[in-house]
């Protein structure tokens, strides 16, 4: 049972230009989380998403970021107009279900995004 | 809202030394708590978990006892080696919120 994937590993990209990254879950998971890990600090929620659904984006920065896990296919974070502070990892994490609070969650290796 | 602190690091120990990293948390109700851990340019993975109150979680010699008196969950390794170098994150459920790291060197 393959892990989940993210893609790109790395993306570098200028300042106002637009990052997007992916993640597929693992098979059978159809919760995902995306989360954000700045140098030296610890990861911050950013959003909860089921398939075609926001759930929780209470951790999502108001503008320029959003989210989205359409029916097929993979789980997407967009950042339009990339800043510096932008660049950071970006991790996401799937999870079979929400059925209370002891489902683990299992992570993809991370993008990490750094912003020129 | 619901918080974790971990111990500052980081820390450096020699190989079969005993280790403690200090975990306690602020949480409204009854959060399951973990403990991740994450290798040089990898994703993090689950080390061990506990769910409930006196529950113990232990993986690859490594324990932490979920404590709701002292709302702890410290992590506990009796004989570390160098294969244990990485940074460890206590964290509580469910979207997870982490403490800040603990960044573990074990010098052979």
């Amino acid at each position: 049972n393959a892990g989940v994937m993210q893609n790109p590993r790395h993306l570098v990209r200028r300042r106002g230009q637009e990052a997007r990254l992916r993640c597929s879950p693992m098979k059978g998971h159809s919760h995902v989380y995306w989360y954000r890990q700045l140098p030296e600090e610890g990861l911050k929620f950013m959003v909860y998403l089921q398939k075609e659904n926001i759930i929780d984006e209470s951790g999502m920065p108001k503008e320029r970021f959003s989210a989205e896990f359409p029916k097929e296919g993979p789980s997407i974070l967009r950042i339009q107009q990339v800043v510096r502070g932008d660049s950071a990892a970006y991790f996401c994490a799937s999870s079979p279900s929400r059925g209370g609070s002891a489902d683990t969650q299992y992570f993809g290796p991370g993008t990490r995004l750094t912003v020129l | 809202g619901d918080s974790v602190t971990q111990m500052e690091g980081p820390v450096t120990l020699s190989e079969e030394a005993f280790l403690t990293i200090n975990c306690t948390y602020t949480a409204t109700g009854y959060p399951s708590l973990f403990w991740y851990v994450q290798y040089p340019g990898e994703g993090l993975q689950l080390l061990l978990k506990a769910t409930k109150a006196d529950d113990k979680g232990s993986n690859k010699g490594f324990e932490a006892t979920y404590r709701k008196e002292t709302t702890s969950f410290h992590l506990e390794k009796g004989s570390v080696q160098v294969s244990d170098s990485a940074v460890y994150f206590c964290a509580l459920s469910a979207p997870l919120v982490f403490g800040q790291g603990t960044r573990l060197t074990i010098n052979p």
